[in-house]
């Protein structure tokens, strides 16, 4: 399996209540991403990296923000959780920008009550 | 950006039964990945096609890419309880950003 990590595995929490998903990589990848993933709308991407304190918008980028001041670590927060952003989150990371598959962490099942 | 469009979005075999799984580009593709997500788990990146006429296998499985690299098909043969699972395309579109399909369930019956 790529070295990939996601903290935590499940989270529940309330509305209004800030949230910081992690991804912590081991293989010193360039790229790495956050998707979400719902029922009737597969993977949506919703922020990326390109590179330590690089990043640009996805999909569905509304709500969430990101960070990322190490190769390693890519930071996702949902400044004030809402219902709407009760998902599945994955963290992919991608070695070169193209001829390179993503690879997933394991996800992060997050419930927003 | 890319559209990327799966067909069928669900999909029941017997198990034994052979099936084929579409992924249509609404533009002509750089390359395209082909992944496999368990249920609660994350993707499993299965195989990368990136020519025109490409094709591609690992074990029971088949993808193509065509020539006019738009629209790609994943093929099982003889389909088998540890095929069950979400098959995705995503496009290699030589950019940074990595839109999927929908993606195809797919559940197989002993």
């Amino acid at each position: 399996d790529a070295g990939i990590t996601q903290s935590p595995r499940h989270k529940v929490t309330e509305t209004g209540t800030p949230v910081t998903l992690r991804c912590h990589q081991t293989e010193n990848h360039r790229y790495m991403y956050w998707y979400r993933q719902d029922p009737g709308h597969g993977l949506r991407l919703i922020h990326y990296s390109y590179g330590v304190k690089d990043t640009d918008k996805g999909e569905v980028s509304d709500g969430y923000s990101v960070s990322r001041s190490k190769t390693e670590d890519f930071l996702l927060t949902l400044e004030s959780a809402t219902s709407s952003q009760t998902s599945v989150y994955f963290c992919a990371i991608r070695d070169r920008g193209v001829n390179s598959p993503l690879h997933f962490g394991n996800g992060t099942r997050l419930t927003v009550t | 950006s890319q559209e990327l469009e799966q067909s069928p979005q669900s999909l029941i075999v017997q198990e034994g039964k052979n099936l084929t799984i579409n992924c249509t580009s609404s533009k002509t593709l750089y390359g395209l990945y082909w992944y496999k997500q368990k249920y609660g788990e994350g993707l499993i990146f299965l195989m990368m096609l990136q020519k025109g006429g490409e094709e591609k296998s690992h074990e029971k499985i088949t993808a193509k890419l065509d020539e006019k690299k738009q629209q790609s098909s994943l093929h099982i043969t003889a389909s088998q309880p540890s095929h069950a699972g979400i098959y995705l395309c995503g496009p290699d579109e030589g950019a940074q950003k990595l839109v999927f399909g929908q993606g195809t369930r797919l559940t197989i019956n002993p």
